[in-house]
């Protein structure tokens, strides 16, 4: 596609419900980013991949978050048991690996409520 | 540990004129890269300017230039001629690349508005 897309754009949730975020990164871009940018901060690095592989998930802050790419394409970032604490804008970016340009393209992201 | 560091949290300006958005960083790194990124109320973050450390010479992007102290660890953003449209938060970055891992690091951001 044209940008990195993400869906959904807002999600409500109950507290101790599951929720998967989806982000469909720019055609062609191996790398695809996850952060969450809670209100007030800066993004927060959670998990990269390279192709279909996490090769760093150094940022994920415990064994609720998990996120696949299967494809090399789409990925899917998955959270158990949500917590308020996990309410927060989730942001995906895309990039071509090995360029060296830092330019990170990204979504719009998707803000969870957790009730 | 990488850190970066924006000391103003919010920040005004009237249109048409000149302001610098402050930011310093941490790193025992001697190559690393420095960035400042844009983000609107749309949430989307867009790429305003890059500076790789190696480089001497401060990078310019039209209306958006740095002021890039390496000894200092400073990295400053000015804006000349703002515009409305420049209203947004900005957040300054730092990234190692570490086998194709283009990690950034940010800062807490600073929130620009521009006065009509």
């Amino acid at each position: 596609g044209a940008g990195v897309s993400q869906t959904p754009s807002n999600k409500v949730t109950e507290k101790g419900k599951y929720v998967e975020l989806r982000c469909d990164p720019i055609s062609g871009h191996t790398a695809l980013y996850w952060y969450r940018q809670s209100l007030g901060q800066g993004p927060e690095f959670l998990i990269y991949f390279q192709g279909t592989g996490a090769a760093d998930d150094s940022g994920l802050p415990n064994d609720r978050f998990f996120a696949v790419r299967p494809e090399g394409s789409v990925s899917t970032l998955k959270i158990q048991r949500t917590e308020r604490g996990d309410s927060a804008v989730y942001l995906c970016a895309s990039s071509q690996t090995g360029q060296g340009t830092g330019e990170l393209f990204f979504g719009e992201g998707s803000r969870l409520t957790v009730l | 540990a990488q850190t970066v560091t924006q000391s103003q949290p919010e920040m005004s300006v009237q249109e048409a004129e000149t302001v610098t958005l402050s930011c310093t960083y941490d790193t025992s790194e001697n190559n690393y890269y420095l960035f400042w990124y844009k983000q609107p109320p749309s949430r989307q973050m867009i790429l305003v300017i890059r500076q790789e450390a190696y480089k001497q010479q401060n990078a310019t992007e039209n209306r958006f230039s740095v002021n890039f102290q390496k000894a200092a660890k400073s990295f400053s953003l000015k804006i000349s001629d703002s515009q409305l449209g420049d209203t947004a938060m900005y957040f300054c970055a730092f990234m190692i690349e570490r086998g194709g891992s283009e990690k950034l690091v940010f800062g807490k951001g600073t929130k620009l508005t521009v006065n009509p």
